[in-house]
């Protein structure tokens, strides 16, 4: 079975500059979420999608960031402009979803983000 | 607001040299609480799930446990291939099955 594919896993930006990140969830996973993980701290939620609609945005930032999920498959998120505390990993996760959750969500490797 | 707190924030072990992490967590109505381990440059894995205190759960050297206000992760006979970081993360409510990560502790087993 295909993992959660991500990419790219390295970007060098200016600050003000844009940059968009690509996930690929597991197939038939209808839950899909975007963490930021800073470096030495746990990952931070910053939007979850249940098949293409958003459940939870909270924490997204919304005058920088944006994320969206065409056809219930395949994500991206985006930022614009870029700030130096943009730097960090940001994680793709999916998960079978529905009500019962046994908690195991499925990660990719990252995109790691550098803002100079 | 829900707050994840895990500590020591990095622990040093000798192989064979048995220990215990912790996560402790403030969140009414939790629903669960799940471990998971992450090596560098990767993403998180997940490990267990508990839902109720006094639940435990083992793989291999590993043993989660839950009381009503912490859990601990057990490792029992540590070897290097155990070196990562090990995060917590509870969910309050199901519908939103949003996932509130601790910092995780930074585990190494020296040989």
């Amino acid at each position: 079975e295909a993992g959660v594919a991500q990419s790219p896993r390295y970007k060098i930006i200016e600050k003000r500059q844009s940059v968009a990140f690509w996930c690929n969830p597991i197939s038939g996973h209808a839950t899909l979420y975007w963490y930021q993980q800073i470096l030495g701290q746990g990952p931070k939620l910053l939007i979850q999608f249940q098949n293409n609609g958003v459940v939870d945005d909270s924490q997204l930032p919304k005058d920088r960031f944006s994320a969206e999920r065409l056809k219930g498959v395949d994500s991206t998120l985006k930022i614009q402009p870029a700030k130096l505390e943009d730097s960090a990993v940001y994680l793709c996760a999916s998960s079978p979803g529905g009500m019962i959750n046994t908690g195991e969500l499925f990660f990719g490797e990252g995109s790691r983000l550098t803002v100079l | 607001e829900d707050q994840v707190t895990q500590s020591p924030e990095a622990l040093r072990l000798q192989e064979g040299e048995s220990s215990s992490l912790n996560c402790s967590y403030t969140v009414s109505g939790l629903r669960g609480l799940f471990w998971y381990r992450q090596d560098p440059g990767k993403g998180p894995e997940f490990l267990f799930t508990l839902y109720s205190a006094g639940e435990e759960k083992e793989k291999e050297r590993l043993k989660a446990t839950l009381t009503k206000k912490e859990s601990f992760l057990h490792i029992t006979a540590p070897k290097p291939e155990d070196s990562a970081t090990y995060l917590c993360a509870v969910i309050r409510d199901n519908y939103g099955q949003n996932f509130v990560f601790g910092p995780g502790t930074r585990l190494s087993v020296l040989p």
